[in-house]
């Protein structure tokens, strides 16, 4: 079955450290995958996004990663702080137009 | 730009009551899909549309229907409502971006059925 993993657990992190959000799948082949952020009470807001032929992808203090043999989609948020703490959340598109989203991670900066 | 907009922010029904949940968009996208968010489940899209006359099933479509006769508006309607439908209902819209969409998300329904 198809299956979009993040981690359930918070993510607890020192202001000022970098923060790695992970995101894995099984049985997609993605044309590219999304994260998003997710405040309480509030809908997603689109951050990222990175194409199945782009290793790395760069905005301001984040940074996405996809490898496509591993499955796996790694984001990253250097010199995190306190306003960082949200929700994030990973998608992928199937080649359809159809999105499938893993459940999120909580991410706690603290100062 | 108002964005995506959504009505109502809450709502409460009875089990077998039918609503529509209204959606609007001011950007000219193209495509503009529903999902629902339940504790732990993450986003499941419920339907989608490529554009005004097009609409397709997504992962979870048992128990609502949709039609997209305007570019801006997509609404969703729940024909006899069930308590398994509880949940938080979000509209989304985007635009091909070189064959990519970037989802804006409206700011969500609150619904719950007794």
């Amino acid at each position: 079955s198809q299956k979009i993993e993040q981690n359930s657990e918070a993510l607890n992190i020192q202001e000022g450290k970098t923060a790695t959000l992970t995101c894995n799948y099984t049985n997609y082949s993605p044309a590219y995958l999304q994260w998003y952020r997710q405040d309480p009470g509030r809908g997603p807001v689109f951050l990222l996004l990175i194409r199945e032929n782009e290793k790395e992808k760069r905005k301001e203090r984040l940074k996405v990663t996809f490898d496509t043999t591993l499955k796996q989609s790694l984001f990253h948020i250097t010199a995190s702080q306190p306003a960082d703490s949200a929700t994030y959340l990973c998608a992928l598109d199937n080649n359809f137009n159809k999105f499938y989203f893993g459940s999120g991670t909580k991410l706690n900066v603290k100062p | 730009n108002a964005g995506v907009t959504q009505t109502p922010k809450f709502q409460v029904l009875k089990t077998g009551q039918s609503m529509t949940l209204q959606c609007a968009q001011d950007m000219n996208h193209e495509y503009m899909s529903w999902y629902r968010q339940d504790p732990g489940m993450g986003l499941r899209l419920i339907h989608y549309s490529v554009g005004a006359g097009i609409t397709d099933q997504g992962e979870v479509p048992n128990g609502y229907n949709v039609s997209r006769s305007t570019t801006e508006d997509f609404p969703l309607r729940l024909l006899s409502a069930a308590p398994s439908q509880t949940s938080v209902y979000f509209c989304a819209s985007s635009y091909s971006r070189e064959g990519a969409y970037e989802q804006y998300f409206g700011p969500g329904t609150r619904l719950t059925v007794t």
